[in-house]
């Protein structure tokens, strides 16, 4: 079974400094892999999803993660926080078994952004 | 193009009562999703829905019901309301089933329960 566990509920940085969200999935097979960012009082947006391609995927507003199966990460990175990135990022994980790709999320990162 | 919607965007119902949500997909998308959101259980899989036919169905109680039209769009029922129902309620569309290239959300219905 899928399970995705994102560590730490709430992640607090500066504007300028770099963004590292932290997502480990469980699968038994080659994943397909999410980050979706929700802003207050909207849906979800997708940032980049990882489609077995290439391993550093790159997505909207700067953000980028890396597959690494050997430690089942897809971590989220910015280089540079903005003000505008303080929003609750998501991860998913979807690999098809049973013949149903719903995916399951994790429970969310609070990105706090402090100018 | 347009997004997918949905409405109403906020709703406040009495405990028992019955409600309704719609979903218009992106233009094309056949496929619709359906999800509650909550603080305490995260984003939790209710429906999916192809070609007026439900795929797959989470695990939610009966009281939770839905459908699909022609036109793609979809509805999503409760009946006998409780208040751990108050959630937000998200719909996402994809061309088809399959969440390989992932889906577009809509804003959602904030479902209140008193």
């Amino acid at each position: 079974a899928q399970s995705v566990t994102q560590l730490g509920s709430h992640v607090s940085v500066s504007e300028g400094a770099l963004v590292l969200l932290r997502c480990n999935y469980s699968s038994s097979v080659p994943p397909y892999l999410f980050w979706y960012v929700q802003y207050p009082n909207q849906g979800l947006q997708l940032l980049l999803k990882y489609t077995s391609a290439a391993t550093l995927v790159k997505g909207i507003n700067g953000f980028e993660a890396e597959f690494k199966k050997s430690e089942t990460s897809f971590h989220l990175t910015k280089p540079s926080a903005h003000m505008s990135d303080a929003a609750e990022y998501f991860c998913a994980v979807s690999d098809g078994t049973g013949g149903s790709y719903i995916p399951t999320f994790g429970r969310g990162t609070s990105l706090i952004v402090h100018p | 193009k347009a997004g997918v919607t949905q409405t109403p965007r906020y709703l406040i119902k009495t405990r028992g009562q019955q409600v309704t949500l719609s979903c218009s997909p992106i233009s094309g998308h056949r496929s619709v999703s359906w999800y509650q959101q909550t603080p305490g259980q995260g984003l939790q899989f209710l429906f999916e829905y192809f070609s007026e036919t439900q795929r797959n169905k989470g695990n939610f109680p009966g009281r939770f019901s839905g459908r699909q039209f022609s036109n793609s769009r979809s509805e999503m029922n409760v009946s006998t309301l409780e208040l751990g129902d108050s959630a937000l309620y998200l719909c996402a569309s994809s061309l088809v089933p399959g969440i390989r290239d992932g889906y577009t959300f809509g804003s959602g219905t904030r479902l209140t329960v008193v």
